[in-house]
């Protein structure tokens, strides 16, 4: 069975601070990677896509995720959070043999000033 | 502008009242699906289409119909709603399924079952 696993439910921190949010998977077979953005009273947005290649992809917000496949994880990173990024991000996962997608439960992220 | 559109954004209804929630999609994508949110479960998939007249069930499909008559549409109905149902729907669509081509999300509805 596939599962997607987000650690922490809630990440609070401070403007200008770095953040990781940690995804976890278990798949046998492989995967594509994403993590998607939901801002409040809105549906979710892609942030970022592991498809092939290299295993460090970025977003054009100044996210980064990397895929690890040894350790099963794709972890969000940023360097500086602002405040416009406080939202909800969810990791998905979507199999190479199937039609679905597996999605965590989602890691609410808050910027304070 | 491509977009998927749901409606209604706000739904409230009482137990065993009939309701659709309608989802249509603007890109020419052959897939959709029906996702709910619900606190601290994440999203779970409904039922899912490849393409018309093709529809398959989700991980949570009981209690809901979908139907897949035009590319474009794919409408939510809750035959009998019960309060278990209250929940945030989202419908989604993508280019040709889901292997390597992302989700295009709608704003959702939120649906209150008394």
């Amino acid at each position: 069975a596939q599962s997607v696993t987000q650690l922490d439910s809630q990440v609070p921190v401070f403007e200008e601070a770095p953040v990781e949010l940690r995804c976890n998977y278990s798949s046998s077979v492989s995967v594509y990677l994403f993590w998607y953005v939901q801002y409040p009273n809105q549906g979710l947005q892609l942030l970022l896509k592991y498809l092939s290649g290299s295993t460090l992809v970025e977003s054009i917000n100044g996210f980064e995720a990397e895929f690890n496949k040894s350790q099963t994880s794709f972890h969000l990173r940023k360097p500086s959070v602002h405040i416009s990024d406080t939202a909800e991000y969810f990791c998905a996962v979507s199999l190479n043999t199937g039609n679905q997608f597996y999605f965590g439960t989602g890691t609410s992220l808050t910027v304070i000033p | 502008e491509a977009q998927v559109t749901q409606n209604p954004r706000y739904l409230i209804t009482v137990t065993g009242k009939k309701l659709t929630v309608t989802c249509s999609q603007n890109m020419n994508h052959e897939y959709m699906s029906w996702y709910r949110q619900d606190p601290g479960l994440g999203l779970r998939q409904i039922y899912y289409s490849m393409n018309v007249e093709v529809t398959d069930k989700g991980d949570v499909p009981e209690g809901y119909k979908v139907s897949r008559k035009e590319k474009r549409n794919f409408p939510l109905i809750l035959e009998s709603p019960s309060p278990n149902q209250t929940s945030l729907y989202f419908c989604a669509s993508s280019l040709w399924g889901t292997y390597n081509s992302p989700l295009h999300f709608g704003n959702g509805t939120r649906l209150t079952v008394t």
